[in-house]
């Protein structure tokens, strides 16, 4: 059981919109602390998706985007493209130590 | 270029304990704010963290996990090394170590290894 939760699994058509969702509570992202996203291909290590709730990484294309509000933060990629299938993994603080989200697995259809 | 490596034994039996060690390249572990961290990742699941070691020798560990786990560093090296006690096959998973540019929160782990599976089976 993950502290932070997000959905298993979120799909669209190549060009759509979607969002990831990553709820935690009042000791973790509510308490202020940061979010990051990690992106991770199949059969491949994570990669840094957006760090600091909402800056892209150099490189990161700007159809990635990041937003934290209250006890949630949220990942949102427009324009889907068949290579954006992967999990996604949110990660913040819990009393200063690091957690992860459950990962949610994206499928473009 | 920062770059990390992780080795160590692809299989352990039950009740061993489990040394991996992070070799890395692209900066040093004794630079103010610099930290390196563990996590796993059980075939199929989601990422874990368990670990993390900073410049300073500050230590932290994962609650449900503190009492099996220890994180060392030699600066000269290069190296972080995590030992875990007493595997058990639960513990298969993919381990990654991972660079973080500095304690503060709204730093991630911005580099990560490779990844290394240790099986646990008699």
């Amino acid at each position: 059981q993950s502290v932070l939760t997000q959905p298993p699994s979120v799909s669209g058509a190549p060009g759509q919109r979607v969002t990831i969702s990553c709820t935690g509570s009042s000791s973790n992202i509510g308490a202020g602390y940061d979010v990051h996203w990690y992106q991770q291909l199949p059969g491949t290590a994570p990669k840094l998706l957006i760090y600091g709730n909402s800056n892209r990484p150099s490189g990161v294309p700007d159809r990635f985007s990041g937003s934290k509000s209250g006890t949630s933060a949220s990942l949102a990629i427009t324009g889907l493209q068949a290579e954006d299938e992967a999990d996604y993994y949110c990660q913040s603080y819990d009393s200063s130590l690091v957690v992860f989200g459950g990962g949610t697995k994206l499928t473009v259809l | 270029q920062i770059t990390l490596k992780e080795s160590g034994p692809t299989l352990v039996k039950p009740t061993q304990t489990l040394t991996l060690t992070c070799t890395f390249s692209g900066f040093s572990l004794s630079t103010s704010g610099v930290g390196v961290g563990w996590i796993r990742q059980p075939p199929g699941k989601a990422l874990e963290w368990l670990a993390l070691i900073y410049w300073d020798d500050d230590k932290r560990y994962s609650p449900s996990l503190k009492s099996r786990l220890t994180i060392t560093k030699d600066t000269s090296k290069n190296q972080v090394v995590l030992t875990m006690t007493n595997m058990d096959p639960v513990d298969t998973a993919t381990y990654y170590c991972a660079h973080r540019p500095h304690i503060l929160t709204g730093y991630p782990f911005d580099y990560w290894g490779q990844g290394t599976l240790v099986t646990v089976s008699s």
